[in-house]
Formats: structure tokens, sequence, C-alpha cells
């Protein structure tokens, strides 16, 4: 069964800090790995998406892949607010075209 | 440029009834995606249409389940007599379909209600 884990949390920031958001996947050939955020009652919105080991910034968004520790991770700089949301890990394993999500972390960004 | 689009937003039906749900996906995307989500869970596939070809279903989905995309646009997903269990919210997404560019965009779903 591939599998993806997340910690559900709920995770509390201070506002300005950095939200650091962890998960890990279960199929060392995975290719393709995304972060999602959803507000309550809302659909999954793409924020980040990582195709290569390393880092890849996208404003206070910073994915980090390592694929030999099978352990993808979204930093958020300056967290704000407006943050404050579920974020979901999903990859697309090896062999497949659908996203397979973990159940999510919840984050509150404390003014 | 204009999102994914569902129909309706919101559903409420009786146990045993049909439904149809609607999804328009992002132009020129060449794949669409049924996924449901129900609350504390991440979304779980359904199914997906390469143009208008269904190339996977789950084993999730049951007989009662059907979906199509005629002439590889928009796509419809029908629920036959529908249970309690049916209700989530059901999202779609869509994808350019092409080498190196994976990225699924959701529409805002369609959240059923099964009294």
């Amino acid at each position: 069964q591939k599998e993806v884990e997340q910690n559900s949390g709920p995770l509390s920031v201070p506002e300005g800090a950095i939200a650091s958001l962890n998960c890990t996947y279960s199929d060392r050939g995975s290719q393709s790995f995304f972060w999602y955020r959803q507000y309550s009652g809302k659909s999954p919105e793409l924020i980040m998406f990582i195709y290569s080991n390393g880092d890849k910034e996208d404003g206070r968004f910073t994915a980090q892949l390592n694929k030999a520790s099978q352990y993808v991770s979204l930093l958020i700089r300056d967290s704000q607010p407006s943050d404050s949301a579920t974020y979901l890990c999903a990859v697309i394993f090896a062999g497949n075209e659908k996203l397979t999500f973990g159940t999510g972390t919840r984050l509150t960004i404390i003014p | 440029d204009t999102g994914v689009s569902q129909n309706p937003r919101h559903k409420i039906t009786k146990r045993g009834q049909n439904v149809t749900f609607r999804c328009d996906p992002i132009s020129e995307h060449n794949r669409l995606y049924w996924y449901r989500q129900t609350l504390g869970q991440g979304p779980e596939f359904l199914t997906y249409f390469q143009n208008e070809a269904q190339l996977e279903k789950s084993r999730l989905l049951s007989d009662r389940f059907s979906a199509e995309r005629p002439k590889g646009s928009f796509s419809t997903l029908e629920i036959q007599r529908t249970e309690q269990g049916d209700s989530a919210m059901y999202l779609c997404a869509s994808s350019p379909g092409y080498r190196s560019s994976y990225e699924q965009y959701f529409g805002p779903g369609t959240r059923l209600t099964v009294t």
C-alpha cells in the first residue's frame, strides 16, 4: 500500500515566525510532490510543487525534497494569520497518474 | 484564465435518488480527475480521463458510480441509488497532461448530502 504520512497537528506558530510542515511517503521511486492549502469548507489550492531533490522557493514558501529519506517539507516564512489552514501533502507515485494525499496538517498562526 | 468550475456547488438528495455533477476543466487541459473528500481526510482518487478516454477507476468506485467525458471537454459524475455513505465533497481537478507538467488544479467542489 502506497502511503503519504503527515502529522495531523494542530501546529501553532506565532505570527512572523517560520512554520515547518513535514511529509513522508512510502515509495522511493516517486517523482512528483505537491503541497496544497485548504481553508475550511473550501477546495484544495496548489501552492507548491517539486520534482527534484533540494529546495524550491516561491515567495514566502520553500519546498524541500529529500528522495533518499523519502521526505518532503514545506516552510512558510514570515507566517501570517491568513496562512492558517490545513496543508495537504500529495504524491504521484511511480507508475501512477493520480495524487495520493496525506490527511493534512492543520496550521494555526497566532497573532 | 478561468479555473476549473463545478456545478452544482451543493446538492441535498434523499437516499435512493440519482445525482449528477458536472465539471468544466481549465481550457486546453487534457487530463481531468475526480476525487472525493470526507471530513478530516485528504481527497481520495476516484477516476481520471485523458481527453475522452477513461484511463483508471479506483476500486473504491462502486458500480453505482459512473463518469463520462464526451468530446474530451466537460465531465459528468453520476451516482445512482445514493446512500448516506456517499455524503462527501466531490472534487474535480484538471492537468495539462503533457510531459513534465503534472500539476493538478482543483475546482470548488460539489458538496453532496444524502439524507
